[in-house]
């Protein structure tokens, strides 16, 4: 069936550093893909989506780029801040059914 | 602008008894998802209402059901309720529903805890 395979975490990285973290889906048709970030004592916010193959989301200095051929959304982004501290989930959307992977937690230490 | 809405914020049941959660969703979204959020897990999609039908559903056990209003808000029923029940519940908003439902808002949540 549809599902998502997300980075198990937690990831802790130094200010400046470099983040990637891995999103792999299974799933038939086209689905679209997003990113939402959850941070500490507040609710989920999607941070970034892409509807078609190569599209590329982007915000907040995030990126990722929706991959048909290896079926990936990895979450990139060039230089973290300690205020990028959260749980990053991947998540799709097939049209009636939502898949949300289990969640990575990163934290940035100065 | 008010964002989603949902009641009440925590909630304690006995086994086998019966909730009702309550969601409004922003002012002029139609589409109303509720999942659940079990401790340390990505959200489990249960339903998806868009213009006051069922869009989509997910794999949840019959006594789980729900209905949106004609002002586009939503319940959440679940009966018959089993201490694995007890997770956050959220409710989530999008102007259209279905493939379309690109941004999808989600509300604070209702904390459910079955004894």
């Amino acid at each position: 069936g549809d599902s998502v395979t997300q980075m198990e975490g937690p990831v802790t990285l130094s200010e400046e550093a470099f983040l990637t973290i891995n999103c792999t889906y299974t799933a038939t048709g086209y689905p679209s893909l997003f990113w939402y970030v959850q941070y500490p004592g507040e609710g989920l916010q999607l941070l970034l989506k892409a509807t078609k193959a190569d599209d590329k989301g982007s915000n907040k200095g995030f990126e990722a780029t929706y991959r048909k051929e290896t079926t990936s959304f990895h979450l990139e982004k060039g230089s973290v801040q300690v205020s990028d501290s959260a749980v990053y989930f991947c998540a799709l959307n097939t049209g009636n059914q939502f898949y949300f992977g289990t969640g990575t937690s990163l934290t940035v230490i100065p | 602008d008010a964002g989603v809405t949902q009641s009440p914020t925590h909630l304690i049941k006995t086994r086998g008894q019966h909730v009702t959660l309550r969601c409004s969703p922003i002012s002029g979204h139609k589409s109303v998802s509720w999942y659940q959020q079990v401790l340390g897990q990505g959200p489990q999609f249960i339903f998806q209402y868009y213009e006051k039908e069922e869009r989509g559903r997910g794999n949840f056990p019959d006594r789980f059901s729900a209905r949106q209003f004609p002002n586009y808000s939503s319940e959440l029923n679940v009966n018959a309720l089993l201490l694995g029940d007890s997770a956050l519940y959220l409710c989530a908003s999008s102007l259209e529903g279905g493939r379309a439902a690109y941004e999808q808002y989600f509300g604070p949540g209702t904390r459910l805890t079955v004894t």
